[in-house]
């Protein structure tokens, strides 16, 4: 079955950047596009970053673009997100996500167990 | 404020049925599928729903969901305890060219 796993969260200082890695199996990770969603403590799901399946696409939140950079290496089953400059209001679980289709437009059909990431000083 | 606009919450009975709203507009849920996940406290967001009406593997023919123009539900009917939960609608934006979450209605079985 699907099995996405987080990792690289943990607490940072503003203005700092960090690097989240998701780790996947279970699947054909080059044919599915891939995204970032997070989740700030008490609140709804946030989109962050989606990515093709073979990369040539990234799409980003418009709130977060320019501190954010996408990746993945398909040789290797992972997707990455460098989070640049980061800030209080980034504090947030990380989770990766399986999209339905190539392109990452299909929809989330399955989720990680989340990163937790912590901004404070 | 979310782009797609949820009640926060509902209240029901066993036994009973719900019906969850997200509503949107042309450029999000009038012109694209939609999905809904469900939330239990501490763990990650399940899908339930996806293509407007397609319920995930799994999923019981309690939950169904449904579309038109440019508002979604998810109806919810012989209600259990186990159903008491967070739920979400998400689509893709046309205009913002990103993914939308509505902002949540949690779900108390009474």
């Amino acid at each position: 079955q699907v099995q996405l796993v987080e990792s690289g969260g943990g607490v940072v200082q503003p203005g700092r950047s960090l690097r989240l890695s998701c780790a996947a199996s279970g699947f054909t990770f080059s044919v599915y596009g891939m995204h970032w969603v997070r989740q700030a403590p008490g609140k709804g799901p946030e989109w962050v970053a989606t990515i093709s399946s073979d990369g040539s696409s990234k799409h980003y939140v418009d709130s977060l673009e320019g501190r954010l950079t996408i990746s993945r290496d398909n040789a290797k089953d992972t997707m990455h997100l460098q989070m640049d400059s980061l800030r209080v209001e980034d504090t947030a679980v990380y989770y990766c996500a399986k999209d339905a289709n190539k392109f990452g437009m299909g929809g989330i059909d399955s989720w990680g167990q989340g990163s937790m990431v912590i901004v404070s000083s | 404020q979310s782009v797609l606009t949820q009640a926060p919450s509902a209240s029901v009975t066993p036994g009973q049925r719900v019906t969850i709203s997200c509503s949107g507009s042309d450029s999000n849920i009038g012109d694209n599928f939609v999905s809904w996940y469900q939330q239990l406290p501490g763990t990650a967001p399940k899908l339930l729903m996806y293509n407007n009406n397609q319920r995930h593997s799994g999923v019981p023919d309690r939950f169904v969901g449904s579309k038109s123009g440019s508002s979604a539900s998810l109806a919810i009917s012989g209600l259990q305890s186990e159903d008491e939960a967070t739920y979400y609608c998400a689509t893709w934006d046309d205009s913002l060219s990103g993914w939308m979450f509505g902002g949540g209605t949690k779900l108390t079985v009474l």
